[in-house]
């Protein structure tokens, strides 16, 4: 089945710096999504991305869908503390017999030391 | 719009004891899934519905889970007999096709002791 592999594990940053975290797959996706979950809650979409190539900003978030379809990353500028969380890259397919599955990274840990 | 609802958020079981979650998606959101989220891994995939027909459920232990869709709205996911290794939260999510997104709901922490 499609895999994704989401690096890195984890991070552990001072608040203002800014992050990157990536996925490559080994197929092609037609849609990028990139969800934070917070300890005890559900996924919450941050960004979706639709085309190749596409580059996506949601404020202090900025995300990129790669040329190739198989790879996408996510960047976060100047963190604050309550960027603390779990990121999960996920790609969606949108045709055949795979309509509609969302397959994960497996996560990427993010800490901010204020 | 309202998000998507699931119930009960912790359940405390036996092994072997049965348990059940329920959801409730988004209105009109016709795809509802169900994923299982070990602690420190991604989600995964165990049942994806379209309305009330099941479209994917390769990934379901069908000796012990089964879930239903029956009116296409609201869905009931089921683990009899549970063992400890099925301690995790159970997702519910629904997909807005317009935009392919998916919506999660709290999930449902279920702990095998």
């Amino acid at each position: 089945g499609q895999q994704l592999n989401q690096s890195p594990q984890s991070m552990f940053i001072q608040e203002g710096e800014d992050v990157s975290m990536n996925c490559t797959s080994s197929s092609i996706f037609n849609t990028w999504l990139w969800y934070k979950q917070d300890p005890g809650e559900g996924p919450v979409l941050l960004i979706a991305l639709y085309k190749a190539g596409e580059l996506t900003s949601n404020g202090r978030l900025t995300a990129q869908f790669g040329i190739t379809r198989k790879d996408s990353f996510l960047n976060i500028s100047a963190s604050i503390p309550s960027d603390v969380g779990i990121y999960f890259c996920a790609g969606l397919n949108a045709g055949g017999t795979s309509y509609g599955k969302l397959t994960f990274g497996q996560g990427t840990i993010l800490t901010v030391h204020p | 719009e309202a998000g998507v609802a699931q119930s009960p958020r912790y359940k405390i079981i036996e092994k072997r004891q049965s348990v059940a979650f329920w959801c409730n998606p988004i209105s009109g959101h016709a795809t509802l899934y169900w994923y299982q989220q070990i602690l420190g891994q991604g989600p995964k995939l165990l049942i994806q519905f379209q309305n009330n027909g099941v479209v994917d459920d390769s990934q379901l232990p069908k000796d012990r889970f089964s879930a239903e869709r029956l009116k296409g709205v609201d869905s009931t996911l089921k683990i009899q007999p549970a063992k400890l290794e099925d301690s995790a939260v159970y997702l519910c999510a629904s997909l807005r096709v317009r935009t392919g997104e998916l919506f999660f709901g709290e999930g449902s922490r279920l702990t095998v002791l």
